[in-house]
């Protein structure tokens, strides 16, 4: 398994309240990726980063930041946590590899991190 | 941009019959596909790819998928599933072309496996 974790993996907070979940890997992979799962919409990219202190929005970014002062953290932070931000968080790594003379992205994911906004 | 498209939201079949999970998608440029598995209570984990090449891929646990470039279509198959193939799926596509690296993916499909 790709060495993936993600802290907390559960977290109770109440609405109001600044949050940040914590993506840590080992594998020295130059992108990672922010999820939220929730049901019926599959996986929606919060933000990525494509290397130290560059980061992107993804398509649901509103509302949440990221940062990355080093290659194996990548922190999102919930400012103001609100009742819609409930959803189980996942972080993802990739590096680029060849395959059939093209560069691709393959995704690994971390266990996940389940949030609850009171 | 791409889109993916997973039809059935849900799948109950019986144990040893086949299944079939739909996956449509849509982009403008040449894509890669993949299939992801995601169990209760865990993280996503890859099943199979496809990139170029042959149509007929072959993941693990006995799943295999089929590009149809014509019809946009990334089916997931298995001839005879078991009661642990109850999980969700989920398809994904990614773009060859520039420099971003990112997956979209589908709603998913639960797949239930009834004794």
């Amino acid at each position: 398994d790709a060495g993936i974790t993600q802290s907390p993996r559960h977290k109770v907070t109440e609405t109001g309240t600044p949050v940040t979940l914590r993506c840590h890997q080992t594998e020295n992979h130059r992108y990672m990726y922010w999820y939220r799962q929730d049901p019926g919409h599959g996986l929606r990219l919060i933000h990525y980063s494509y290397g130290v202190k560059d980061t992107d929005k993804g398509e649901v970014s509103d509302g949440y930041s990221v940062s990355r002062s080093k290659t194996e953290d990548f922190l999102l932070t919930l400012e103001s946590a609100t009742s819609s931000q409930t959803s189980v968080y996942f972080c993802a790594i990739s590096e680029s590899m060849v395959g059939a003379g093209s560069s691709y992205n393959e995704q690994f994911f971390g266990p996940g991190t389940r949030l609850t906004v009171l | 941009a791409q889109s993916v498209t997973q039809l059935d939201s849900q799948v109950p079949v019986f144990e040893e019959a086949p299944v079939e999970l739909r996956c449509n998608y849509s982009s403008s440029v040449s894509v890669y596909l993949f299939w992801y598995v995601q169990y209760p209570n865990q993280g996503l984990q890859l099943l199979l790819k496809y990139l170029s090449g042959s149509t007929l891929v072959k993941g693990i646990n006995g799943f295999e998928a089929e590009f149809n470039k014509s019809q946009t279509s990334f089916h997931l198959r298995k001839p005879s599933v078991h009661i642990s193939d109850t999980a969700e799926y989920f398809c994904a596509v990614g773009i060859y072309s520039g420099s971003a690296r990112q997956l979209t993916f589908g709603s998913g499909t639960q797949l239930t496996v009834l004794p």
